[in-house]
C-alpha cells in the first residue's frame, strides 16, 4: 500500500520567505509526527497529532514554527520568516493509534535556506 | 538529561566481516529502544523494537541485542546492500515521540 508521501520534496527559500511543507499520512493512521534532520544527525522531534488535534508542541524551535492537521488526515508545517538555520531535512512520520512507537517515515522535505 | 550515543559514527566492512554497532543510553523511564535503517535520500526505515534487558530480535542478517545500559545492532555477514545509516532511538515515560542517536553510518565493500 501507499506510504508517507511529502511534498515538495526540495524546497529552495530565500532568507525571510515563508514556506509550507506538506505530509500525507497512511490511510487509517491517527498520530502524525514531524522531526527535524540536520545533515549528519539524527531526526529530532518537531511536534506530535493525535487526529487534528495538536497533543505535543514541545519541540517547535521557535514561534515561527506553525503545525496544522485540520481534519486529521493531511498536515502541513508552516515556517515564517525563514532563517539559515532552519535549513535541513523536515521528515514526517504516522502510525496507528495504540502503536506510536512503530512509526513510518516519509521521504522528508530537504529546505535549503539562502 | 536523556541521551543517546551510537558508536562509531561510521563504520567500513568488507562483505562478509561481521561486526557490530553500538547504542548507549542514559534515561529514566525507558519505554522502549528502537532501530531504524535510513538510505540516502530517503525516511528512516523501522526494523525492531527492544523493551526490556535481554530481549533480542532478529531480521535476516540483524540482531538487536538490549541491556540495561546499551544496544547492539549486530551484523553477521554483511552484504553491499547492508550499506545505510542506522538509527537507534528510544521513548520514554508517557511521551509518543522518539529521540534519535545521531546514528552509524555503515559501508560494507564488495
Amino acid at each position: 500500500g501507499a506510504g508517507v508521501s511529502q511534498s515538495p520534496r526540495y524546497k529552495v527559500a530565500k532568507r525571510g520567505q515563508d514556506v509550507a511543507l506538506r505530509c500525507d499520512p497512511i490511510s487509517g493512521h491517527v498520530s502524525l509526527f514531524w522531526y527535524q534532520q540536520a545533515l549528519g544527525q539524527g531526526p529530532e522531534f518537531l511536534t506530535y497529532f493525535q487526529n487534528e488535534a495538536q497533543l505535543d508542541k514541545s519541540g517547535l524551535p521557535s514561534d515561527r514554527f506553525f503545525a496544522e492537521r485540520p481534519e486529521g488526515s493531511v498536515s502541513t508545517l508552516k515556517i515564517q520568516r525563514t532563517q539559515q538555520e532552519d535549513s535541513a531535512v523536515y521528515l514526517c512520520a504516522s502510525s496507528l493509534a495504540g502503536r506510536t512507537y512503530e512509526q513510518y517515515f516519509g521521504p522528508g522535505t530537504r529546505l535549503t535556506v539562502t | 538529561e536523556d541521551q543517546v550515543t551510537q558508536s562509531p559514527e561510521a563504520l567500513r566492512l568488507q562483505e562478509g566481516e561481521s561486526s557490530s554497532l553500538n547504542c548507549s543510553y542514559t534515561v529514566s523511564g525507558l519505554r522502549g529502544l528502537f532501530w531504524y535503517r535510513q538510505d540516502p535520500g530517503k525516511g528512516p526505515e523501522f526494523l525492531f523494537t527492544l523493551y526490556s534487558a535481554g530481549e533480542e530480535k532478529e531480521k535476516e542478517r540483524l540482531k538487536a541485542t538490549l541491556t540495561k545500559k546499551e544496544s547492539f545492532l549486530h551484523i553477521t555477514a554483511p552484504k553491499p546492500e547492508d550499506s545505510a545509516t542506522y538509527l537507534c532511538a528510544l521513548r520514554k515515560g508517557s511521551a509518543r515521540q522518539l529521540t534519535f542517536g545521531s546514528g552509524t553510518q555503515l559501508t560494507v565493500l564488495p
